[in-house]
């Protein structure tokens, strides 16, 4: 089974970039999605292949992949852009969703 | 606007069924995929499985199969998920998830609020 690996946690001072990265092999051929779970709420879609971010979230998040690391960037970053983020992949062998152990991201 | 609504808070004791509701408005219910994803106090996210609501096929994470059921009851637009043998480290926050694709590749796109089953003698 695929596996997805996500640093534990992030800390970025307000205004700093964040980036939040996602390992896999060869993870760069795949189509990663990004969700932001903020503490005591569902997941949200933040960023599927960059540009295409959904309706509402910020310029600020950009996405990008390559090889065997995907990186969601954050610019600017703001104190209510604090969440833990999820990296997803979907394996067609067996045609189901991996999660990333998800990320902290502490600002 | 899409909408999925959740049935509310659960306390069940071991060996104990539960069935999560997740009710759906602002689209085509039998259009898109349900999934169930579930997330253990202070842990990630962990697919469980889908639900064709159109057809009504389900199917399973390979650790879900048979103790998890997902249906739907079309004429409300609602998805439901029912767990059987309910064990302590069942604990969690079920939550459904809708079905889009992007560039041909799914996606969830709207999550219901979540539900918070607890398992406890």
């Amino acid at each position: 089974s695929y596996v997805l690996t996500q640093a534990p946690s992030v800390s970025v001072a307000p205004g700093e970039t964040a980036r939040i990265t996602c390992g896999g092999d060869k993870i760069g051929n795949k189509r990663v999605v990004w969700y932001q779970q903020k503490t005591g709420q569902a997941p949200l879609l933040v960023m599927s292949e960059d540009p295409d971010r959904p309706s509402g979230i910020p310029e600020r998040f950009s996405g990008s992949n390559s090889g065997n690391m995907a990186t969601l960037t954050i610019s600017r970053v703001e104190a209510g852009d604090e969440a833990d983020f999820y990296c997803q992949i979907w394996e067609t062998t067996s045609d189901h969703p991996v999660f990333g152990g998800g990320t902290k991201l502490t600002v | 606007q899409v909408q999925l609504v959740q049935s509310g808070t659960e306390v069940k004791k071991p060996g104990a069924s539960v069935k999560v509701s997740c009710k759906t408005s602002g689209y085509t219910f039998s259009s898109s995929d349900i999934n169930w994803v579930r997330q253990a106090p202070g842990q990630g996210l962990e697919w469980m499985g889908w639900m064709n609501p159109y057809s009504g096929t389900s199917g399973y994470a390979q650790k879900f199969r048979g103790r998890v059921t997902m249906t739907r009851d079309t004429s409300i637009s609602t998805a439901y998920m029912e767990m059987s043998s309910l064990r302590s480290d069942d604990t969690a926050v079920y939550f459904c998830a809708r079905v889009a694709y992007d560039s041909g590749e799914p996606l969830f796109d709207y999550w219901g609020q979540g539900t918070r089953d607890t398992v406890s003698s």
